[in-house]
């Protein structure tokens, strides 16, 4: 069964560094992983993924890099704004459901 | 930019009574989806549905759960007798083909 792991539970950045996201995996019969973000009261928001073809993908502040070898994954913004703060969830795509791990809250402080 | 809308945000209900979830996914997607957040886990699979037929289903989803897609916009889950521990956000999702899932804003259920 596919499982995906966010061992960090929350992860507190000052404003203008930069901030990484870890995440694990065990099972994957689908290397394609995304980044969804989430803020109170709202849905999950999708921001970046990535498939095994690649060992990087960047999208503006935002890169994720996947270790296939080490079944691990992680996001770094930089630099980190206000706006960033957030629960960040890290997901793999199977065939039929994706799957995401419990969440990292992230705390951008001024 | 085309949203997954989901009404209402907030139901409550009593144990034992029956609620419908309604959602209306983006107009040309194929893929539908529900997830629940019980406050301060982690998004659980519920439920996927492709060419009106469900084509997974987690543990959680037992006979008390169902989904329909009526018409060509509404796709609903509905709970026939509810439990306390079926208190938490539910999330509708869309998708085409291989693109990522999107997210409505969640109903928040609670049973009293």
């Amino acid at each position: 069964d596919q499982q995906v792991k966010q061992n960090s539970p929350s992860l507190s950045v000052q404003e203008g560094r930069i901030s990484i996201l870890n995440c694990d995996y065990t099972n994957s019969m689908f290397d394609y992983f995304l980044w969804y973000k989430k803020y109170p009261a709202e849905g999950p928001t999708f921001l970046i993924s990535i498939s095994s073809i690649k060992d990087k993908n960047e999208d503006g502040r935002f890169t994720v890099f996947l270790n296939k070898s080490a079944k691990h994954l992680s996001l770094h913004i930089v630099p980190s704004q206000p706006g960033d703060s957030a629960v960040y969830f890290c997901a793999n795509q199977g065939a039929q459901k994706l799957v995401f791990g419990q969440g990292t809250r992230l705390t951008i402080n001024p | 930019e085309p949203e997954v809308t989901q009404t209402p945000s907030h139901q409550v209900t009593q144990m034992g009574q029956e609620v419908i979830l309604r959602c209306v996914p983006i107009s040309n997607h194929l893929y539908f989806y529900w997830y629940r957040q019980i406050l301060g886990q982690k998004v659980e699979f519920l439920v996927s549905f492709y060419n009106n037929e469900i084509s997974e289903k987690s543990e959680i989803f037992d006979d008390q759960f169902s989904v329909e897609r009526p018409d060509g916009s509404n796709f609903t889950l509905k709970i026939r007798s509810t439990k306390l521990e079926d208190s938490a956000m539910y999330f509708c999702a869309s998708r085409d083909i291989g693109a990522p899932l999107h997210f409505g804003n969640g109903t928040r259920l609670t049973v009293t």
